[in-house]
């Protein structure tokens, strides 16, 4: 089944820590991005990448930083410099960066 | 500044009560607008685009409209199943492909 898939589900971090939440998608789409959403908030862009080996800044991207090595994947690490990191995180990718965006099922980051 | 507001904030329907959902959105020039349903603890799920003033998109219970300045969502005879979060945002024209998301609205449908 072609998809996008979040790991894990679930995740604890301590604070001080750096974590890394993995996205992958066989959509075979070349545009991903990461929101994050936060109760009574709209989904914010963290980072984005319209290409491999190419990703922008979104909204809010203190505090993360992304890798685009290949098509599939587009892993988020949250540095211990995100003051504020416990939030629902979502990943998202579409064919170009036209067309409707597909979500992944989410993880939800909690620190400690 | 670019903006996506929806109302109400919460809405509490009875099963076969039909109504609407309002995305009102400003930005400076609109390519697309996009309608999204979100269960809780889920990831969201695409239903509709919407590109131009007076297109109308369809799915089941559900119809998306589009003017110059708002969006409805229109639920007919709604069910209980159709409980979740519905999420409005907009695609600015430009090279970005970025979406300004509102902050949905709640729709709960009692049996």
């Amino acid at each position: 089944d072609g998809g996008i898939t979040q790991s894990p589900k679930y995740l604890f971090r301590k604070e001080g820590q750096n974590v890394t939440l993995s996205c992958e998608q066989n959509l075979n789409h070349d545009a991903m991005y990461w929101y994050r959403q936060d109760p009574g908030q709209g989904l914010r862009l963290i980072y984005y990448s319209q290409i491999v080996n190419d990703f922008q800044k979104g909204d809010i991207a203190e505090g993360y930083s992304v890798s685009r090595e290949k098509k599939e994947s587009f892993p988020l690490t949250v540095t211990s410099a995100q003051k504020n990191p416990t939030a629902f995180y979502l990943c998202a990718s579409s064919i170009d960066r036209y067309n409707e965006q597909f979500f992944g099922p989410g993880t939800r980051l909690t620190v400690l | 500044e670019d903006q996506v507001t929806q109302s109400p904030e919460a809405l509490r329907l009875q099963e076969g009560e039909s109504s609407s959902l309002n995305c009102s959105y400003t930005v400076s020039g609109l390519r697309g607008l996009f309608w999204y349903r979100q269960d809780p603890g889920k990831g969201p799920e695409f239903l509709f685009t919407l590109y131009s003033a007076g297109e109308e998109k369809e799915k089941e219970r559900l119809k998306a409209t589009l003017t110059k300045k708002e969006s409805f969502l229109h639920i007919t005879a709604p069910k209980p199943e159709d409980s979740a979060t519905y999420l409005c945002a907009v695609q600015e024209a430009g090279n970005t492909g970025k979406l300004i998301f509102g902050q949905g609205t709640t729709l709960q449908v009692k049996p």
